[in-house]
């Protein structure tokens, strides 16, 4: 059976710590693996990779994905109030069934002032 | 704002009855997924839809169905409610279908309580 899980559960830093959010993944014909951030309702998008190796990065938000381990690691750096959020990674295989994406549950980030 | 409008944002009903949320996918978006999120279990795959048709089926309870219409719009149905359908529904769309290259965008969700 296909799954994401996504470690650690929760997680509590201060302003301006670097975190490491830890994403592996067991997907049948793996196509892509994506990092939301859900704060008050709506998940919104941060990342896709496809490719091992390749980091993308975004501001103080960073990804990359390792294909041949399954996992994927989503740093933020220098961490601000504002970054306090649950985190969903997901991970799609290709086509039919596979197309969509199966999350984990979520790694919740509380950042204290 | 996402793009993908849901309606109705809160609602709460009684055990047994049955609702229907409603979603808009962005504009230009072909594809509409439904997610159940609750507390223990996270996001949940529902159902998916691409351009009128069923593309997808996740955990979807058979008390539950979705369709999706002409001017692309989709309604998710929820039926003979019980305690443990309280959750948050999402919407989402996409341009393609199943690619597995899409980026969903989710709407602000619909919660639903049931008493």
């Amino acid at each position: 059976e296909d799954k994401v899980v996504q470690s650690p559960l929760s997680l509590v830093v201060h302003e301006g710590d670097t975190v490491t959010l830890n994403c592996s993944y067991e997907v049948t014909n793996f196509r892509s693996l994506l990092w939301y951030k859900q704060e008050k309702k709506a998940p919104t998008f941060l990342f896709m990779l496809t490719s091992s190796g390749i980091e993308k990065k975004s501001g103080r938000l960073s990804s990359i994905l390792d294909k041949k381990e399954l996992f994927s690691i989503l740093n933020i750096t220098a961490t601000q109030t504002g970054d306090s959020a649950i985190y969903l990674c997901a991970a799609r295989g290709y086509g039919g069934s596979q197309g969509n994406l199966i999350f984990g549950k979520g790694t919740k980030l509380s950042v204290k002032p | 704002d996402s793009g993908v409008t849901q309606t109705p944002k809160h609602l709460i009903t009684a055990t047994g009855q049955r609702v229907t949320l409603r979603c808009s996918p962005r504009s230009g978006d072909l594809s509409v997924y439904w997610y159940q999120q609750s507390l223990d279990q996270g996001l949940q795959f529902l159902i998916q839809y691409y351009n009128g048709e069923e593309r997808a089926k996740g955990n979807i309870l058979e008390r539950f169905s979705a369709q999706q219409f002409p001017d692309l719009h989709s309604e998710l149905n929820l039926s003979s409610l019980e305690l443990g359908d309280s959750a948050l529904y999402f919407c989402a769309s996409s341009v393609a279908g199943g690619t597995g290259a899409n980026v969903l965008t989710f709407g602000a969700g619909s919660r639903l309580t049931v008493l």
